[in-house]
């Protein structure tokens, strides 16, 4: 069973504009909420997170929102840049010991200039 | 200062075949982990490494295993090599376990023929 789900494979943005990349988990026991960027041939690079007890995280043109009784997340990019284009991870880390992650199955943002 | 870095890129086995891949954790981190990325999916957890001992463990059959050695890198081998285990390898490296973010190195390409 998928804990972690991104349902949009792909999404299409116009530079500039803002770009909404969506999450959904179903396991109310996560207690912290990542965003993780990947280029081709590169490892994850993290981007931004937020803890189980807040509601908004931002730092810069990344926010990020969660929303607990929708067990549900989104990651806003305000501009977006064509640099933004890469695929984009949700990742979600349990309160037992350790810092495992469970991750979605991403989004591939392309941003057109 | 070094990020993660991991060897080999890449790497073709034949089926049956035995596998170790090499990582080294972004300096001062002392946790690592391991994840397996299949092609179009999300990275899956597959064990964590802290003081040398197997702190947590995914889904992955006992033909998984690692090491951590005294410096913080770490071993993943694969025994009895399947097909299915064709996948990209992410090593992830923290500082302690109960860090929330991970910093991941560029991967392992195995091919399983």
């Amino acid at each position: 069973d998928q804990q972690v789900k991104q349902n949009s494979p792909s999404l299409s943005v116009q530079e500039g504009r803002i770009s909404i990349l969506n999450c959904d988990y179903t396991n109310s026991m996560f207690d912290y909420f990542l965003w993780y960027k990947k280029y081709p041939a590169e490892g994850p690079t993290f981007l931004i997170s937020i803890s189980s007890i807040k509601d908004k995280n931002e730092d810069g043109r990344f926010t990020v929102f969660l929303n607990k009784s929708a067990k549900h997340l989104s990651l806003h990019i305000v501009p977006s840049q064509p640099g933004d284009s890469a695929v984009y991870f949700c990742a979600a880390r349990g309160n037992n010991a350790g810092n495992m992650l469970t991750f979605g199955g991403g989004t591939r943002l392309m941003v057109k200039p | 200062d070094a990020g993660v870095t991991q060897s080999p890129t890449h790497l073709i086995k034949t089926r049956g075949q035995q596998v170790t891949l090499r990582c080294s954790p972004k300096s001062g981190h002392d946790t690592v982990s391991w994840y397996q990325q299949a092609l179009g999916q999300g990275p899956q957890f597959i064990f964590q490494y802290y003081e040398e001992e197997e702190r947590q463990r995914g889904n992955f059959p006992d033909r998984f295993s690692g090491h951590q050695f005294p410096n913080y890198s770490s071993e993943l081998n694969v025994n009895a090599l399947l097909l299915g285990d064709s996948a990209l390898y992410l090593c992830a490296s923290s500082l302690a376990l109960a860090s929330v973010e991970q910093y991941f190195g560029p991967g392992t390409r195995l091919t399983v023929t």
